[in-house]
């Protein structure tokens, strides 16, 4: 089965500063992994996913996320944060294409920024 | 992007009561959705995946005959909530796979508030 961890459960940063929010999974084969971001009282946005291929992902507002093997990890990263990214952010790992195809998300991360 | 509408968006309900929340795939069809629960400042929790024309099934931990599910067609599966209590009050999420790409994420509906009284 899979698993997923954010090692940070908080993160306060500064608008402009940059922004990285770790993740780590655990799955016996190649995983297909998510980052999604939540506002308070609302649903799921999908910022970027990675199914194959580079491992080095863009998403939608100014977010990546690089995939390492080795280290079993999916960081989200963003150069430059705004105030707007203060939400709750979720990394999730799934496992498509086989019987056990469901997606299983970390605990979250909660950033907020400083103006 | 493919669109999951899920129906009521918020539903208030008196204890003992049934609540029935439905998940809709809008542009494709699904034959997996799967159901997320998600308490105040908490993660999602998988409850359980629902298969069309089959028998739910659910995570450890799930009582089955407290929440119900069925999936009679390809784009529609229903969660009921039966008698239901207040730490049944939660944020119910459900999502779809299309079943004809094979290498898609899951689209996630908006979200069901559930407050039982």
């Amino acid at each position: 089965a899979q698993s997923v961890t954010q090692p940070d459960i908080h993160i306060t940063v500064s608008e402009g500063a940059s922004l990285e929010l770790r993740c780590n999974y655990s799955y016996g084969a190649t995983p297909y992994l998510f980052w999604y971001v939540q506002s308070p009282g609302q649903g799921l946005q999908l910022l970027l996913k990675y199914f194959s291929g580079d491992t080095l992902v863009q998403g939608i507002k100014g977010f990546e996320a690089e995939f390492k093997r080795s280290q079993s990890s999916f960081n989200l990263r963003k150069p430059s944060v705004h105030w707007s990214d203060a939400a709750e952010y979720f990394c999730a790992v799934g496992a498509m294409g086989t019987s056990y195809d469901k997606v299983i998300f970390g605990p979250g991360t909660s950033l907020s920024v400083i103006p | 992007g493919a669109v999951v509408s899920q129906h009521p968006s918020r539903v208030i309900c008196k204890s003992g009561t049934s609540v029935k929340i439905e998940c809709r795939s809008l542009d494709f069809q699904a034959t997996t959705m799967f159901w997320y629960r998600q308490f105040p400042k908490q993660s999602l929790m998988l409850m359980a995946t629902s298969n069309e024309g089959s028998k739910a099934t659910y995570e450890q931990g799930v009582e089955k005959d407290k929440f119900l599910i069925n999936h009679a067609s390809l784009t529609l599966s229903t969660l009921t909530v039966t008698s239901a209590h207040p730490e049944d009050s939660s944020f119910y999420i459900c999502s779809a796979r299309d079943r004809v790409s094979t290498n898609t994420e899951a689209f996630f509906g908006q979200g069901t508030r559930l407050t039982v009284v």
